[in-house]
């Protein structure tokens, strides 16, 4: 079955080392998204992406990077971790064809930076 | 701008009650509407979702959801709540053509046995 997973889902770090989180999707879906989830906010876009070599800011994209070298992964980069990145990270997938829109979500990814 | 509001942070019923869990959205044409629930420790899961035609759509675990324009509502409603259905729900709202999603702040549904 097609499915969509994240790594770590948990992670602990420093403030100021570079954190990557992994994104892996098998629906070769064209679209992909990062955000991140926290108390009172709901779920804030941070980065996404059309398709291979495409990537665009999202509401809160300071602080964090992305690149897509094939359709399955977008892995999210943060640069220097802050504490203010503490939170958790989801990811999530959809389709271009048609207009379903629906967007599939990874298990998300805890992280804690101390 | 787009936006999407849930007014009631957390909301109780007791095991086989009704529910409805509110959702206002702001969007210049018609949105794609979309209603998901997270279980705790868990990513978020597709309840239903609304595009055009009938202004009723039913979802998957019983849930159902009524597109008001008029109100720009889209509610979500369950005739009997059961245990299973603690969680947090968000209603989102997906611009028509961009594939991206404004999401709400979420509601927190307690469950009494």
């Amino acid at each position: 079955d097609a499915e969509i997973t994240q790594s770590p889902r948990h992670k602990i770090t420093e403030t100021g080392r570079q954190v990557t989180l992994a994104c892996h999707q098998t629906w070769n879906h064209n679209n992909m998204f990062w955000y991140r989830q926290d108390l009172g906010h709901g779920l804030r876009l941070i980065h996404y992406s059309y398709g291979v070599q495409d990537t665009n800011k999202g509401e809160v994209s300071d602080g964090y990077s992305v690149s897509r070298s094939n359709t399955e992964d977008l892995p999210l980069t943060l640069e220097s971790a802050a504490s203010s990145q503490t939170s958790v990270y989801f990811c999530a997938s959809s389709d271009d064809r048609g207009f379903t829109d629906t967007q599939y979500f990874g298990p998300g990814t805890r992280l804690t930076v101390l | 701008a787009q936006s999407v509001t849930q007014p009631d942070i957390h909301i109780t019923v007791s095991e086989g009650a009704s529910l409805e869990l509110r959702c206002n959205y702001s969007y210049g044409a018609t949105p794609y509407l979309f209603w998901y629930v997270q279980s705790p420790g868990q990513g978020l899961q597709l309840l239903l979702k609304y595009f055009s035609g009938d202004t009723l759509v039913q979802g998957i675990k019983g849930f159902e959801a009524e597109f008001k324009r008029s109100q720009s509502s889209f509610n979500l409603r369950k005739p009997s709540v059961h245990w299973s259905d603690a969680a947090e729900y968000f209603c989102a709202v997906g611009a028509s053509g961009t594939y991206k999603y404004i999401f709400g702040t979420g509601t927190r549904l307690k469950v009494l046995a």
